[in-house]
């Protein structure tokens, strides 16, 4: 599976937009780019995937890069309950995903 | 759609004993996947069904683990002879059966703990 490389830890403040960087160079032209994150206690949970343009959903905007090495999740307005980990996956035409260490959120009031 | 269950949540055992999780994924998804996370860790994938075939297994499941899917619905991961190393969350996950890796979509239950003593 493409390695994916995040940032171990980012703060940002409430109701203010936050990106998530991803990097992923090794990604092939097939590969998708999924993001999940772990809310404290609770198991991961899909928040967005895409492959080539970029994405939007009720939870958060997916932009990749025109060359597909990197990608940004994007909240648009934190809150509190956004605190998690976050993952980003590279999916390799494989049937399962692999997880890897993601990046903490910190939310401050 | 009541989404993934697991049982029990927590479960605190001597070493050496036998224990068994059970997953009851969404009922019209095919494919059961299980997984196992430390503290601090991403999951780590153990191994997955699609109906009641066991189609892929990874070296993280020891001889000691054994997970099965008889009907095809819910599944059951069992670990003999536990050891301390095996203290972790286990979570199940499911998946409906859809076409292209983009729509590898999977939804989680809360997992179980094990502490082994």
């Amino acid at each position: 599976d493409a390695k994916t490389t995040q940032p171990n830890s980012m703060e940002s403040n409430e109701e203010e937009p936050v990106h998530l960087p991803c990097n992923h160079s090794t990604i092939s032209g097939t590969d998708y780019i999924h993001w999940y994150r772990q809310l404290p206690s609770q198991g991961p949970e899909y928040v967005i995937h895409g492959l080539t343009s970029n994405v939007n959903n009720r939870m958060a905007s997916l932009a990749i890069a025109e060359d597909r090495k990197s990608s940004t999740l994007i909240l648009h307005r934190a809150t509190l309950r956004d605190a998690a980990v976050y993952y980003c996956i590279v999916l390799q035409g494989a049937q399962k995903l692999v997880f890897g260490q993601g990046t903490r959120l910190t939310i401050n009031p | 759609d009541t989404g993934v269950s697991q049982d029990p949540r927590h479960k605190i055992t001597k070493r050496g004993q036998n224990v068994t999780f059970r997953c009851d994924p969404i009922s019209e998804h095919n494919r059961l996947y299980w997984y196992r996370q430390t503290l601090g860790q991403g999951p780590e994938f153990l191994t997955y069904f699609q109906n009641e075939a066991q189609l892929e297994k990874s070296r993280l499941l020891s001889d000691r683990f054994s997970a099965e899917r008889p009907k095809g619905s819910f599944s059951t991961l069992e670990i003999q002879r536990t050891e301390q190393g095996d203290s972790a969350m286990y979570l199940c996950a499911s998946r409906r059966r859809t076409g292209g890796s983009g729509a590898n979509v999977l939804t989680f239950g809360a997992g179980s703990r094990l502490t082994v003593l």
